[in-house]
């Protein structure tokens, strides 16, 4: 069974960099057909995507957050990363990892990770 | 704000059918792109509960659907259960491939 689970600290200061690693068991991030992504949510808010990823190298990164973001991926150890730089206290949330499942007529996220709380404060 | 909406909140009583909206655009559902809806229980990761409109992944119960028309979708719970109580999210894409979440729906069961 796939499993995902990430790791990273938990608390970042601001205008530094938010880097978090999410660990793949159960399945090979090289699986045809399947995409990787980021998504997060603030306390108390919605869903927002980050940022997904093909293992040959496509990457898409949300719009909003373009800027910011770099995902990463290391084959070698069925993991991939994300780092979010310049961070502010709105970028504190619960960061979550999932496969994506990519069809012709969109995408849709499962499973996911447990997630994990980054909060932004000095 | 959301590109897909959703209400913020709905309820039922048990065993009563409630339905959740997800209205998009022509640049998402009325392009052809899918909804998607996901489950998240108090203090979980959320969960897929419906993909590609209508489908059901292996173990969600029949009680719930999903159906899409136009520029919107709709899930639907029958046979509404107190372990139904959850926050409710449709998803779509988009032409520019960026992924989109609606809002949220709250649902609670009286």
């Amino acid at each position: 069974q796939l499993q995902l689970q990430e790791s990273g600290p938990g608390l970042v200061k601001p205008s530094e960099t938010l880097s978090l690693t999410c660990s793949v068991s159960g399945g090979s991030i090289s699986s045809s057909g399947y995409w990787w992504g980021w998504i997060r949510q603030p306390p108390g808010k919605g869903l927002e995507w980050i940022g997904s990823f093909y293992y040959s190298g496509n990457t898409y990164y949300s719009p909003s957050l373009k800027s910011r973001v770099a995902i990463s991926v290391d084959m070698s150890k069925n993991q991939f990363s994300l780092k979010l730089s310049s961070v502010t206290a709105a970028d504190t949330a619960v960061y979550y990892c999932a496969r994506t499942r990519i069809t012709i007529s969109g995408n849709w996220f499962d499973p996911w990770g447990q997630g994990t709380l980054v909060t932004v404060s000095s | 704000q959301s590109v897909l909406t959703q209400p913020p909140s709905v309820s039922g009583a048990p065993g009563q059918r409630v339905t959740i909206s997800c209205t998009g655009s022509s640049s998402n559902f009325g392009a052809g792109y899918d909804a998607h809806w996901y489950q998240q229980l108090p203090g979980t990761a959320p969960k897929l509960l419906i993909y590609a409109n209508t489908n059901r992944p292996s173990g969600v119960p029949d009680r719930f659907s999903g159906s899409k028309s136009g520029t919107s979708a709709s899930l639907a719970i029958t046979g509404l259960q107190a372990e139904d109580e959850a926050d409710y999210y449709c998803q779509s894409y988009d032409s520019s491939l960026n992924v989109l979440f609606g809002g949220g729906t709250k649902l609670t069961v009286l």
